[in-house]
C-alpha cells in the first residue's frame, strides 16, 4: 500500500489565491522529505528539501516566499503556493527517503502519488 | 552545473528491446537510478546502479559505466504496459536529492 500521501490529489484553484498541499509519511518517520515540481512532458525539477523542526532548504531559483514549506512533525510536511498564478499550474510531487532495512535496499524513495494543481 | 541527457522519445514494437541512453555530468555522484513513470502518476523504482557494469532485473537491465559518464536502461520482450516515460536520475549528494533527466518516452506499438 501507499506509504507517503498527498492530499489533495487535484485542486483547481483561482489565480491570486492560496493552495495548501500536504504530504503525509504513514507508519514511518521522516525527518527529511523533497518536493518537485514536473510541468507537462518535462523532467522532475527538485523545488525544496523539507527539514522537521528547521527551515527548508530551497534549490536555486526557487522563490521561498511564493513557496511554502512547513515540516511541523514527522510524518506531515506541507507546501503552500502563495498567490498562485497559472504558471504554477503543474504537477507537484513529494518524496521522503525510505527507512533503513525496509524493503530493497536500492530502492531508496517513496514517491507520493503527486498533486495536480491548474490555476485559473 | 548538472547534466543529465536523455532522448526525448522511442518507439518499439511489442517484443522487441530498446535501450535507453543517459549520459550526465554532475559534481558529485553517489548511484544512478532509473525510474518509469505514467502520466500524471508518481514515479516507480525500476534499478540503481553505483558501481560499474550491469544489473538485471527480469525484463529490465540496468549498465553504467562511472568513467565515461553513462548508463543504459534495456527492456526486453516490450509490452504494451511498458509505454511510459523512463527518467534518469543522479543522486549527487545528500541521500535522496536527485537530479532528473527530462524523461525518455517509450512508445510500444502492436
Amino acid at each position: 500500500g501507499a506509504v507517503v500521501s498527498q492530499h489533495p490529489s487535484r485542486v483547481i484553484c483561482k489565480s491570486g489565491t492560496s493552495v495548501k498541499i500536504e504530504c503525509r509519511s504513514l507508519d514511518f518517520q521522516a525527518t527529511t522529505m523533497f518536493w518537485y515540481r514536473q510541468f507537462p512532458k518535462q523532467s522532475l525539477m527538485l523545488m525544496a528539501t523539507s527539514n522537521e523542526g528547521s527551515k527548508a532548504t530551497y534549490e536555486q531559483g526557487v522563490e521561498k516566499d511564493k513557496f511554502l514549506i512547513n515540516h511541523a512533525s514527522l510524518t506531515l510536511s506541507t507546501l503552500t503556493v502563495t498567490s498562485a498564478h497559472p504558471e504554477d499550474s503543474s504537477f507537484y510531487i513529494c518524496s521522503a527517503p525510505k527507512e533503513v532495512g525496509s524493503g530493497d535496499p536500492t530502492d531508496t524513495q517513496y514517491f507520493g502519488p503527486g498533486t495536480r494543481l491548474t490555476v485559473l | 552545473g548538472q547534466n543529465i541527457d536523455q532522448p526525448t522519445e522511442m518507439t518499439a514494437t511489442e517484443g522487441a528491446i530498446v535501450q535507453i541512453n543517459c549520459t550526465y555530468q554532475t559534481s558529485g555522484f553517489n548511484g544512478l537510478f532509473w525510474y518509469q513513470q505514467h502520466a500524471g502518476e508518481a514515479p516507480t523504482f525500476l534499478s540503481y546502479n553505483v558501481l560499474d557494469g550491469l544489473e538485471e532485473k527480469g525484463r529490465f537491465s540496468s549498465f553504467l559505466s562511472r568513467s565515461k559518464g553513462y548508463s543504459y536502461l534495456l527492456l526486453k520482450e516490450l509490452q504494451m504496459k511498458d509505454s511510459a516515460s523512463y527518467l534518469c536520475a543522479v543522486i549527487t549528494d545528500s541521500w535522496g536529492k536527485f537530479q532528473f533527466g527530462a524523461g525518455t518516452q517509450v512508445v510500444v506499438t502492436p
